[in-house]
């Protein structure tokens, strides 16, 4: 089955530095990938739709400067968290759709945030 | 704007027993899926069942059925024999095909507990 892999797992940083997430489909093609974001014990929040070759879609209320998403290539998604703060600190989970198989979302394992 | 609503935060049952988890939704779209979404532990999203919005036959995995009111744009899912493997967080979620590939959006979740 398709597998979408999200690295790293856990990553904890200092306040005001910048954090990069990896977002890969690993046996298949994405040309649209999502990026939420998931407090404890709560619901996944759409932050934005990275899509391949053209800017992101982002959520109303996010940020685009502190949230940049590049989607450079078919299979890989990336979301930076820039100028990193302790508010920030998440759980963030991405997920993408197969080219070929219609509607069939995959999500990663997510990325825990900590910034200290 | 679709919008997905659990008014379950969260509910105990006893191994064995069957149990219903409640979600409604509002759309004004007519052609969308339905799914219900495990989140255990170590936080991966599983899908436990889709429901195609045009399909008037309820969706059937295992244990796990849904009962489907598109009128009343309902969407129950039932556990059957639960397990203590069914402890998890589950989320109802919507997504519109009238655009392919479109984002999923996710209802607050009902944190369900299996009693040994």
């Amino acid at each position: 089955g398709a597998v979408v892999s999200q690295h790293p797992s856990r990553v904890i940083c200092k306040s005001g530095t910048s954090v990069k997430i990896e977002c890969r489909s690993l046996d298949f093609q994405a040309t649209t990938m999502f990026w939420y974001r998931q407090f404890p014990k709560k619901s996944l929040m759409l932050m934005a739709t990275s899509n391949e070759g053209s800017k992101a879609t982002y959520e109303q209320g996010v940020e685009k400067d502190k949230f940049l998403i590049n989607h450079a290539s078919l299979t890989l998604s990336t979301l930076t968290v820039t100028s990193a703060h302790p508010e920030d600190s998440s759980f963030y989970i991405c997920s993408a759709h197969d080219r070929a198989a219609f509607n069939v979302l995959t999500f990663g394992a997510g990325s825990r945030l900590t910034v200290l | 704007a679709q919008t997905v609503t659990q008014s379950q935060p969260e509910m105990s049952v006893q191994e064995a027993e069957t149990v219903t988890l409640s979600c409604t939704y509002d759309t004004s779209e007519n052609n969308y899926y339905l799914f219900w979404y495990k989140q255990p532990p170590s936080r991966q999203m599983i899908l436990v069942i889709r429901q195609e919005a045009y399909k008037q036959q309820n969706a059937t995995e295992n244990r796990f059925s849904v009962n489907f009111q598109k009128a009343a744009k309902s969407f129950s899912l039932k556990i059957s024999d639960s397990q203590l493997g069914d402890t998890a967080m589950y989320f109802c979620a919507f997504m519109n095909l009238a655009r392919r590939n479109d984002k999923i959006i996710f209802g607050k979740g009902t944190r369900l507990h299996i009693l040994p």
